[in-house]
């Protein structure tokens, strides 16, 4: 079983909508969970982290954390064609464990 | 916040070839630090990790290694290049305290012919 398990996509979500990203994780040890962004070419950048079960909220963007389950996801509001890109989940068991990424799941907003 | 530089940003080297990517750190002192690489259509793996000078671990045997010859320096080398040691590679800094993200550089994308 992987580690962290995303659907590689490509999701295809029209201009305004909401997108929902998942990923499970395999490792019921894991305590903290972040989402980056990709764009093709570049390297990943940090959107969110979570680390308690429930939603987190930062403007557009919702993670979402349900350890029970082992799922984390994330939601994107309005959806913009500038959202287009690929998204990383990751996760690590504390502070000094080392961040274990999914494949990513490519996203991409139609105008 | 920690800022991570990294060069070169593109090479393209021959089979059997030297390897040296480099990796410096602003805005923090003794970081843990990582190489991670990224080949076409998989996800990141991570190759070394470092919590201080002359302190490297590795995750994937292989024919690379990294070295940490200062605090905010981290160096991924390799003597003899293979094919398959194409790929984006990242440098990334970070993973430690309550929040525990990384925070990466610019990357090198490595072509090996």
């Amino acid at each position: 079983q992987k580690e962290v398990e995303q659907n590689s996509g490509p999701l295809s979500v029209p201009e305004g909508a909401i997108a929902s990203l998942n990923c499970t994780y395999s490792d019921r040890g894991s305590q903290s969970f972040f989402w980056y962004r990709q764009y093709s070419g570049k390297s990943p950048e940090l959107i969110m982290f979570i680390y308690s079960n429930g939603d987190k909220e930062d403007g557009r963007f919702t993670a979402q954390l349900n350890k029970a389950s082992q799922y984390v996801s994330l939601l994107i509001r309005d959806s913009q064609p500038s959202d287009s890109a690929t998204y990383l989940c990751a996760v690590s068991k504390g502070s000094q464990g080392n961040l274990i990424f999914g494949k990513g799941t490519k996203l991409s907003v139609k105008p | 916040s920690q800022t991570i530089h990294q060069w070169p940003a593109t090479l393209v080297q021959p089979v059997g070839s030297p390897l040296s990517l480099e990796c410096t750190v602003e805005g923090t002192s003794n970081p843990n630090l990582y190489w991670y690489r990224q080949a076409a259509g998989r996800g990141l793996q991570l190759l070394f990790y470092s919590v201080g000078i002359g302190q490297i671990s590795s995750e994937v045997p292989q024919n690379l290694s990294a070295s940490r010859p200062q605090d905010r320096q981290f160096i991924l080398s390799s003597k003899k290049l293979l094919l398959s040691d194409s790929g984006f590679y990242l440098c990334a800094g970070g993973g430690q305290g309550n929040t525990g993200e990384l925070f990466f550089g610019e990357g090198s994308r490595l072509t090996v012919l």
